[in-house]
This record gives C-alpha cells, sequence and structure tokens, in this order.
C-alpha cells in the first residue's frame, strides 16, 4: 500500500540530546513538509522540500535541520537549539502530476524531551 | 497564501447535517480552498477542496460563496466518529509548496 510512514510513534530523549524523526514515502510524491503541532494549536511548519537535494525554511525552523537525499525520505532532526521540543510532529507529502493536488500526512511522531 | 478565520468549536447532534464556516475574504483569483480534519492524536485527512464551483465527494460538500470570500463544508449526516479539528485552508494550487494551517474548528458531535 502506498503512504507515509513516520517513525517511531512515541520518542523520549533527554534535554540536551539531538533527535532525528524518520519519514519515508512511497507515493512517488516530489514535495515533502514537517510540521510541528502544540496542544490544542494548529499545524505550523518547520521545513518543506519541493525536489531532492532542495528545502526551504517554514515558519519556525530554528533548532531544526532537515536533509533531501532521496525522494523518498526527509528526516528531520531536532537539535539542542530547539528550545522548546516536546511536540507532535507531522510529516506530509504532495506530488505534482495534478495541479490542485492535496498533501498526505504521515502518522505522526510525539516527541517528549525529559 | 491567503488567512482564514474559522469558528473555534461548534456542536451537532448526530445524524444531522454539521455546517463548518470558512472566511477566506482576502482569497486570490488562483487559490483554491482545501478542508482537512485531524482525528485526536492523527495526521490530518483530506476531505474536499475545490476553486468557485460547489463540491461534493463521498465525505461531503464544499460550497463556496460567488464571490469567493467565504466557504461552508457540509458533513450531510454528521457521526460520532466525524468528531475532530476541521482546517479550511486556501492554496495556489500549482507551486503552493507553502502549505499554512490555522488553528481550525474543533467539531463535537453529541448522542
Amino acid at each position: 500500500d502506498g503512504g507515509i510512514t513516520q517513525s517511531p510513534k512515541y520518542l523520549f530523549r533527554k534535554e540536551g540530546q539531538n533527535v532525528t524523526l524518520s519519514c519515508e514515502q512511497n507515493l512517488n510524491h516530489d514535495a515533502m513538509y514537517w510540521y510541528r503541532q502544540d496542544p490544542g494549536q494548529g499545524l505550523r511548519l518547520i521545513y518543506y522540500s519541493q525536489i531532492v537535494n532542495d528545502f526551504q525554511k517554514g515558519d519556525i525552523a530554528e533548532g531544526y535541520s532537515v536533509s533531501r537525499e532521496k525522494k523518498e525520505s526527509f528526516p528531520l532532526t531536532v537539535t539542542s537549539a530547539q528550545k522548546n521540543p516536546t511536540a507532535f510532529y507531522l510529516c506530509a507529502s504532495r506530488g505534482y502530476v495534478l495541479a490542485d493536488n492535496e498533501q498526505f500526512f504521515g502518522p505522526g511522531t510525539r516527541l517528549t524531551v525529559l | 497564501d491567503a488567512k482564514t478565520t474559522q469558528p473555534p468549536s461548534m456542536d451537532c447532534a448526530e445524524g444531522r447535517a454539521a455546517n463548518l464556516p470558512c472566511n477566506h475574504s482576502t482569497i486570490s483569483g488562483n487559490e483554491y480552498v482545501y478542508w482537512y480534519r485531524q482525528i485526536h492524536s492523527q495526521g490530518p485527512q483530506y476531505i474536499i477542496h475545490g476553486l468557485k464551483n460547489n463540491e461534493t465527494n463521498e465525505m461531503a460538500s464544499l460550497i463556496i460563496t460567488e464571490d469567493r470570500k467565504s466557504s461552508t463544508l457540509i458533513l450531510p449526516h454528521a457521526t460520532l466518529r466525524d468528531t475532530a479539528v476541521y482546517y479550511c485552508i486556501v492554496r495556489v494550487a500549482a507551486g503552493g509548496f507553502k502549505t499554512i494551517f490555522g488553528a481550525g474548528t474543533r467539531l463535537f458531535v453529541k448522542a
């Protein structure tokens, strides 16, 4: 089945440690996205990538880094510079075959920094 | 991309139609209206989208006003499983990479 996978579903880390969240898609989508969601809030865009080896900062990129070495993969690293990393992280992808295509979302990773 | 305004929460009785409004008064001519919903602790799910004509699919109907400054998502027969946060987004279709989500409307469907 085609889709987006994020792993792990729950992640615990100690303060000051970097952590990498995985996002993989087999939808052959060109664009991929990372969003952060805090309790009771909407989604805020961290980074997005339109094509391989290219990515752009979203609205809250500070303290995060990404890479896009393969079309299928868009890992997000939460660095120790991120002051409040505990949140729900969502990855999404979108294809360009149709002009008005929608985003598909993964199940999310809930990160808790202790 | 244009900004949207939605009520923070709404209630609906099970079996009745749920009508969720969205205001997008600054929408541009080439921007589509998209609706997504998010059930607690899951990724958002696409519902429907449209440009200027009303749209219907198996999940919902989308009514866009003639001036395109507002729209309404209609769930014709709401069930308890429709309890979720509903997001209205406007976005340029081709090349609209930076999709922005607001706080959405939290819909409570009650038995």
